[in-house]
């Protein structure tokens, strides 16, 4: 069965600081897509990165940035200049199949002032 | 519409009754979505829509739970005779076809079972 392990139930970074998320992930299929969601108390879930497991190059999106080891199953995200609004619970997430998604238990991301 | 509505935000039910909860996709999105949160727990997918068809429902827990997609639209998750362990917050997402591209998300519908 596919799984996704989020190790760090908690987080604590500085504002203005780096901090690191992790996520591996087990899945027997050759073609993926892996996903980091944001859920604010809102709860709704925010698409924040996506990786598509043959492209080698690590996917960014402005402070947000993933390291995918394909060969460890390893996709952590880091955040760059954290800011406030970064607090939030943060979800990885692999795809089964074309559809459905296999998600983490999620790591909650605190920032200090 | 501009983003996946659901309703309503928060639901508290008795234990046995049933309750519906709705789902409004983005216009245009034939892919839907449901999946369960429990506390402390990621999302557990629960049934996935295509148009109006159910061609993977393979997470609904129980007989008690059934959900329907009319018009290609709204979806309708129906929970019958709801247990305390029912209580979570019930996700909803669209995509366009298939959800490679990432899905987007509803707020939920939070449901406390009493």
């Amino acid at each position: 069965a596919q799984t996704v392990t989020q190790s760090q139930p908690e987080m604590s970074v500085q504002e203005a600081e780096t901090v690191t998320l992790s996520c591996t992930y087990d899945t027997s299929e050759s073609d993926y897509y892996l996903f980091w969601y944001k859920q604010p108390p809102s709860r709704q879930m925010i698409l924040v990165i996506r990786q598509e497991a043959y492209k080698q190059q690590n996917a960014t999106e402005n402070r947000f940035s993933v390291n995918f080891q394909k060969a460890a199953k390893s996709f952590s995200l880091k955040i760059s200049d954290s800011q406030l609004g970064d607090a939030a619970m943060y979800f990885c997430a692999s795809s089964s199949g074309t559809y459905k998604y296999i998600f983490g238990t999620g790591t909650r991301l605190k920032v200090l002032a | 519409g501009a983003g996946v509505s659901q309703s309503p935000s928060n639901k508290v039910t008795e234990k046995g009754k049933d309750v519906e909860l709705r789902c409004d996709p983005i216009s245009g999105h034939t892919a839907l979505y449901w999946y369960r949160q429990s506390l402390g727990q990621g999302l557990e997918f629960l049934i996935y829509f295509q148009g109006n068809s159910a061609p993977d429902k393979s997470g609904l827990p129980s007989d008690r739970f059934s959900a329907e997609r009319t018009g290609g639209s709204v979806s309708t998750l129906t929970i019958q005779r709801t247990q305390q362990e029912d209580s979570a917050v019930y996700l909803c997402a669209s995509s366009t076809t298939g959800g490679l591209v990432g899905y987007t998300f509803g707020s939920g519908t939070r449901l406390t079972v009493v």
